[in-house]
């Protein structure tokens, strides 16, 4: 079936703006993750759903960031007021079920540039 | 804390074997995994190690130790097309969250 899908590809801001980033995870996963990858490193963790909730958001930077998956399907990670340091590919991930042994697949990611 | 070392560039040429290494300190640890990623493109799956020993699949094996906190992949027969980043990432305990190291950057040359 289809991968992770995430839209926009591409997304170009000015400082102090709003964005939001979608991310639709494969049919079926009930877990999903969010990651940012700044050039050169590894994607970073930011936030983890089971469901509809937030298991885990201990890796977003500040409460700048948040998101949701309010139907446990397509989530949605919101940036306000961006800074410069916000750019980075945000990638999203899902698992059939959240465990470890379950692999991540990952979308193509939001190239986020702040102006 | 969380760290996660692997070498940042390494050259290979085609057709021969390459090993690229990984060693993590990590608070947690649930298992490790190896994913390749082109330029641009999405990390790829391509193995996942919970006990110690050598996993095989294909021209692509590998490896872990967790009493030395250490992995390797293995990649035989290179080719022109295994020229991406290969990023070793640990699993924590809750199983919900990946730790990557910086990746390794592999060039094959001809």
């Amino acid at each position: 079936g289809a991968g992770v899908s995430q839209t926009p590809s591409n997304k170009v801001t000015e400082k102090g703006k709003y964005v939001e980033l979608r991310c639709d995870p494969i049919s079926g996963h009930t877990a999903l993750y969010w990651y940012r990858q700044s050039l050169g490193q590894g994607p970073e963790f930011l936030i983890y759903f089971q469901g509809t909730g937030a298991a885990d958001d201990s890796g977003l930077p500040n409460d700048r960031f948040f998101a949701v998956r309010p139907e446990g399907s397509v989530s949605t990670l919101k940036i306000q007021r961006t800074e410069r340091g916000d750019s980075a590919v945000y990638l999203c991930a899902s698992s059939f079920g959240g465990g470890a042994g379950d692999t991540q697949y990952f979308g193509p990611g939001t190239r986020l540039t702040v102006l | 804390g969380q760290n996660i070392d692997q070498p940042t560039e390494m050259t290979a040429t085609e057709g021969a074997i390459v090993q690229i290494n990984c060693t993590y300190q990590t608070s947690g640890f649930n298992g490790l995994f190896w994913y390749q990623q082109h330029a641009g493109e999405a990390p790829t799956f391509l193995s996942y190690n919970v006990l110690d020993g050598l996993e095989e699949k294909g021209r692509f094996s590998s490896f872990l130790s967790r009493s030395k906190g250490y992995s390797y992949l293995l990649l035989k027969e290179l080719q022109m097309k295994d020229s991406a980043s290969y990023l070793c990432a640990v699993i924590n305990n809750a199983g919900n969250m990946l730790t990557f190291g910086g990746g390794t950057r592999l060039m094959v040359k001809p």
